[in-house]
């Protein structure tokens, strides 16, 4: 079956550092989408990749669907307590979505 | 964009209860909805597919007596809890998507404790 792994699994960072996270899977896929989810509420989306090689930004959010269409990243950059959540990738394509073990990204003020 | 919303979002039940959860999108309309399941400091787990009009497809492992999908229009999804138990307690999301090419968008979640 698929795999799909996240990583890393946390961090701990200062505000006004970048972040950094990615997905791999072992199947190819057509879609990545980043997903950020807030304590107590449901995942939301942050950016949805399509092709691959892409680079996409959302304002200080920036991710990469890779060549091989097996792994994605995000960077965070100047990160900003609000930050704080845990990051899920998924790959698209398809309704039913498969989420990674999420990273889970604590910025210390 | 658009709008998905569960309701409640926080329901404490007695063992042996059940418990009804909504799920609404509010500005679209969405042939398939899903739930998951998220125990703390887990992922999300998808446990069943719903498709208006028809009988809910559930993952491997998941009783669907004991939770019931209905999903009665294109707008509302509603998840029922069935004799729960404190290990039924957990955060449930569902999502809503317009078709199979948009992204999916997510509820707020409900957090169920069975006491």
């Amino acid at each position: 079956g698929q795999q799909l792994n996240q990583s890393p699994q946390s961090m701990f960072i200062q505000e006004g550092e970048d972040v950094s996270m990615n997905c791999t899977s072992s199947s190819i896929f057509n879609t990545w989408l980043w997903y950020k989810q807030d304590p107590g509420e449901g995942p939301v989306l942050l950016i949805a990749l399509y092709k691959a090689g892409e680079l996409t930004s959302n304002g200080r959010l920036t991710a990469q669907f890779g060549i091989t269409r097996k792994d994605s990243f995000l960077n965070i950059s100047a990160s900003i307590p609000s930050d704080v959540g845990i990051y899920f990738c998924t790959p698209g394509g398809s309704e039913k979505l498969v989420f990674g073990k999420g990273t889970k990204l604590t910025v210390n003020p | 964009g658009a709008v998905v919303s569960q309701h409640p979002s926080r329901v404490i039940c007695k063992s042996g209860t059940s418990v009804k959860i909504e799920c609404r999108s509010l500005d679209f309309q969405a042939t398939t909805m899903f739930w998951y399941r998220q125990f703390p400091k887990q992922s999300l787990m998808l446990m069943a597919t719903s498709n208006e009009g028809s009988k809910a497809t559930y993952e491997q492992g998941v009783e669907k007596d004991k939770f019931l999908i209905n999903h009665a229009s294109l707008t509302l999804s509603t998840l029922t809890v069935t004799s729960a138990h404190p290990e039924d307690s957990s955060f449930y999301i569902c999502s809503a998507s317009r078709d199979a090419n948009t992204e999916a968008f997510f509820g707020q979640g409900t957090r169920l404790t069975v006491v």
